[in-house]
């Protein structure tokens, strides 16, 4: 079991260029989210998806796009990169349980914007 | 009322000592609060969490203490180890979704 893998581990993007950020789980669970993380900012989540084919806005969702076309998979798009998108990225995934609904975190995206 | 604020923002606890970090949310009605645990380079991994209707869980040297009326909860570390160095997480959960809302963490150093 890899978990939750996410790729690349780094990246230096200009302004104004696009890139996609990869995450894949092999847990088979439901949900998958994606967070960026800033410095004394903890973790704010960007999208999210319930399932395959559906997706849902989260707290800070201008700027990115994700697509859910499989349960393993659920990238995260960058159109036309800015500063302010420099961060760090984790996915996450997990199961729907009332209680105990933990989320499993990939190791993270760190990206920079210049 | 979406927001958890984490408190201190960075804590340096002697080896041996107890490290607590607090938590506080306006919104009654989020229904389940785990703690995670992040080291650096690492993505956050989860460590503790307690219902609403539990006012204490503890898991070896880690509890949760809530206080719903106060609408509060605390990690404590007990007996503080280097190994436990990292930054810890507060969250929320909103009600009728499985979105979490994050404190802005804690960052925890135990000297040796």
């Amino acid at each position: 079991n890899a978990g939750v893998t996410q790729t690349p581990k780094f990246r230096i993007l200009k302004i104004g260029q696009s890139m996609t950020l990869q995450c894949t789980q092999d847990m088979n669970h439901n949900y998958m989210y994606w967070y960026r993380q800033d410095p004394g900012m903890g973790l704010k989540l960007i999208y999210y998806s319930v399932g395959a084919g559906i997706t849902d806005k989260g707290e800070v969702p201008n700027g990115y796009n994700v697509s859910r076309s499989t349960t393993e998979d659920f990238p995260l798009r960058l159109e036309l990169a800015a500063p302010s998108q420099t961060s760090v990225y984790f996915c996450a995934s997990s199961y729907p349980r009332e209680f105990g609904n933990e989320q499993f975190f990939g190791p993270g995206t760190r990206l920079t914007v210049l | 009322q979406q927001q958890v604020k984490q408190s201190p923002q960075s804590l340096i606890v002697q080896k041996g000592g107890i490290s607590i970090i607090n938590c506080a949310y306006e919104n009654t009605a989020f229904d389940y609060f785990p703690w995670y645990q992040q080291f650096p380079g690492k993505g956050p991994a989860l460590l503790i969490a307690i219902r609403p209707d539990v006012s204490e869980k503890k898991e070896g040297r880690f509890t949760i203490s809530f206080n719903k009326s106060a609408k509060q909860f605390s990690l404590h570390i007990m007996d503080s180890q280097p190994g436990d160095s990292a930054t810890y997480f507060c969250a929320a959960r909103a009600p009728g979704t499985y979105k979490y809302i994050f404190g802005t963490g804690t960052r925890l150093k135990v000297l040796a």
